[in-house]
């Protein structure tokens, strides 16, 4: 089945510590996309990428760094400079239907800084 | 600055009557509109979406309104079912950027 694997699911850092969120496509999608999600700021744009070798920064790039080498693949590194990293991520990829931009979703990875 | 705004975070709707969910956004290049269901802990997966030359969209129990000189858009759920609770984000994309920009979603709560 085709579709967007994250992982891992949970994710426990320490304070300082850098951690890095996977995102892996098998839909052959060429733009991909991290969200954040946080108790009723919706969903907030992190870095997107429309082609390999290129990504964009988003709404909130601070602290965050992210890699496009390969279509399928768009990891998320949460570094210690991002201030509050506590959150849900969402990785996300496209294609255009009938005009619209449908996003696919992953099921999400949920960062805790202890 | 919201460009897309839910003002309502909850709404609770008893099973078989219709649910409604509102949507208001500022830009007016905005030219396609998306409604997401997100379940908790999963992904949000794509709904209903509908194009700016259009004023209504109708796919089995959901519509979606467009009222383009309000700057308003409404998801209409009937009849509304238990397993539609869920957060349902509005998103909408402007000609020549991609990139949707959501709401901040609306967590609907049908109660049998």
């Amino acid at each position: 089945d085709g579709g967007i694997t994250q992982s891992p699911k949970y994710l426990f850092r320490k304070e300082g510590q850098n951690v890095t969120l996977s995102c892996e496509q098998n839909l052959n999608h060429d733009a991909m996309y991290w969200y954040r999600q946080d108790p009723g700021q919706g969903l907030r744009l992190i870095y997107y990428s429309q082609i390999v070798n290129d990504f964009q920064k988003g709404d909130i790039a601070e602290g965050y760094s992210v890699s496009r080498e390969k279509k399928e693949s768009f990891p998320l590194t949460v570094t210690s400079a991002q201030k509050n990293p506590t959150a849900f991520y969402l990785c996300a990829s496209s294609i255009s239907i009938s005009g619209a931009n449908v996003l696919t979703f992953g099921a999400g990875s949920r960062l805790t800084v202890l | 600055d919201q460009q897309v705004k839910q003002n309502s975070p909850s709404l609770s709707v008893q099973e078989g009557r219709i649910s409604i969910l509102n949507c208001d956004y500022t830009n007016s290049m905005f030219d396609y509109f998306l409604w997401y269901k997100k379940y908790p802990a999963e992904g949000p997966t794509f709904l209903i979406s509908i194009s700016s030359i259009k004023d209504k969209n109708e796919d089995g129990r959901f519509t979606v309104f467009l009222n383009k000189s309000a700057k308003h858009l409404s998801l209409h759920i009937v009849p509304s079912q238990p397993g539609d609770s869920a957060v349902y984000f509005c998103a909408a994309t402007s000609g020549g950027s991609y990139i949707p920009t959501f709401g901040r979603g609306t967590s609907l709560i049908v109660h049998p």
